[in-house]
């Protein structure tokens, strides 16, 4: 079956430390997407990449990194630089070519000890 | 402002009730518009595409009004399923989706 998967489920940081949050799509779509959401808000884009090796920073980019090596990966990076790391993140992907209807991961808790 | 607002409700409804929830946009230059439906703590799903046309999907319609910018949900004959938070999200030229902060909708029996 054709998807976008996210890993971990649940993840926890230590002060200090970076930690990586995966996300991988086998629907051969062109552009991706990371979102964070707090409670009680919307979805805020972080980073955003519509094809291989180049991507653009979101509306709240600091404190993250992403790459895009290959087509179906764009794993997300949060930084000790960022300090309140504490939400849910979503990744997306999407045709692209205009017409962005978005496929979402099951999404990944991410919460500092 | 911010570029796509919604009212944060909640919206307490009985089941059957029909109930609807605006979306307005500072964008002009937005091309195309969608409602997601998000359950606690899950990942969006689409709802449906909004078409300047109008559109229908069972108990669900969907209009844009572009002259005045804004998008709207109406929910026909709720369901105590329907409860879950809706969101508007807005597409432009810039390749970025906006979302807004999403109605929250409660049916109750």
């Amino acid at each position: 079956d054709g998807g976008i998967t996210q890993s971990p489920k649940y993840l926890f940081r230590k002060e200090g430390q970076n930690v990586t949050l995966s996300c991988e799509q086998n629907l051969n779509h062109d552009a991706m997407y990371w979102y964070r959401q707090d409670p009680g808000q919307g979805l805020r884009l972080i980073y955003y990449s519509q094809i291989v090796n180049d991507f653009q920073k979101g509306d709240i980019a600091e404190g993250y990194s992403v790459s895009r090596e290959k087509k179906e990966s764009f794993p997300l990076t949060v930084t000790s630089a960022q300090k309140n790391p504490t939400a849910f993140y979503l990744c997306a992907s999407a045709t692209g070519g205009g017409y962005e209807k978005l496929f979402f991961g099951s999404g990944t808790q991410l919460s500092v000890l | 402002r911010k570029e796509v607002e919604q009212d944060p409700g909640p919206f307490n409804v009985p089941e059957g009730a029909t109930v609807a929830f605006n979306c307005t946009y500072s964008n002009s230059a937005s091309q195309s518009f969608f409602w997601y439906r998000q359950d606690c703590r899950k990942e969006p799903k689409l709802l449906m595409s909004v078409y300047s046309s109008g559109n229908e999907d069972g108990r669900f319609t969907a209009q844009l009004n572009r002259a005045s910018q804004y998008i709207s949900l109406l929910i026909r004959d709720s369901k105590l399923s329907d409860s879950a938070t809706y969101l508007c999200v807005v597409f432009h030229s810039s390749y970025k989706l906006i979302f807004g902060s999403g109605t929250r909708l409660l049916v109750r029996p």
